[in-house]
């Protein structure tokens, strides 16, 4: 069966400290991985997308890596502070026409 | 400016009751989507509309239905309430191939 799966469902950081999350999935070939944050009582917003032939994407303090032979995707947040206290979501795209399928989402406190 | 907006926020009632939630966007995407987040805060493909057309629907119930009468609303109308459609309904705009915009939620509580 498919399956997108982040490692923990609530990862605990201190503050300055770089988080890592990871997403892995199976029986999908996805196009593109995108990540989400999404905060209490509020719509998932959009951070950065990673295309299939892409190794890694930065932008600012966050780093994204896609391995399609490990199946897996890692998100990191470098130098983090508690305002990147949130719910993170990792979303796959298969064919590229933008249908995303969530993972579980993994919720950060960064502890000051 | 509101980009993606979703009406109403709250909507509480009973079972077996015929409710719709609406959604506007203002971005001129040409794709919209709804989802389903459940209490385990899982967030599910619901449906998504491309020029009016549908193209997926992921194995859901036909109680729901979704309903666009131009490329920037889509409202979904869900008939016969129950008590396991109690979820955050989000609605998403894009266009193509390029990353999605949800709506701030609506949070629908079946008695």
């Amino acid at each position: 069966s498919q399956k997108i799966e982040q490692n923990s469902e609530a990862l605990n950081i201190q503050e300055g400290k770089t988080a890592t999350l990871t997403c892995n999935y199976t029986n999908y070939s996805p196009a593109y991985l995108q990540w989400y944050r999404q905060d209490p009582g509020r719509g998932p917003v959009f951070l950065l997308l990673i295309r299939e032939n892409e190794k890694e994407k930065r932008k600012e303090r966050l780093k994204v890596t896609f391995d399609t032979t490990l199946k897996q995707s890692l998100f990191h947040i470098t130098a983090s502070q508690p305002a990147d206290s949130a719910t993170y979501l990792c979303a796959l795209d298969q064919t590229g026409a933008n249908n995303l399928f969530f993972g579980t989402g993994t919720r950060l406190t960064v502890i000051p | 400016d509101t980009a993606v907006s979703q009406t109403p926020k709250y909507l509480v009632t009973q079972m077996g009751n015929d409710k719709s939630i609406k959604c506007e966007q203002n971005l001129g995407h040409d794709t919209m989507y709804w989802y389903k987040q459940d209490s385990k805060k899982f967030l599910k493909i619901m449906f998504s509309y491309n020029n009016k057309e549908l193209i997926i629907n992921e194995t859901v119930p036909n109680r729901f239905s979704p309903k666009s009468p131009d490329k920037a609303h889509l409202n979904l109308h869900i008939n016969s309430l129950e008590l396991g459609d109690s979820a955050v309904y989000f609605c998403a705009s894009s266009s193509q191939r390029d990353t999605q915009y949800f709506g701030p939620g609506t949070r629908l509580t079946v008695l």
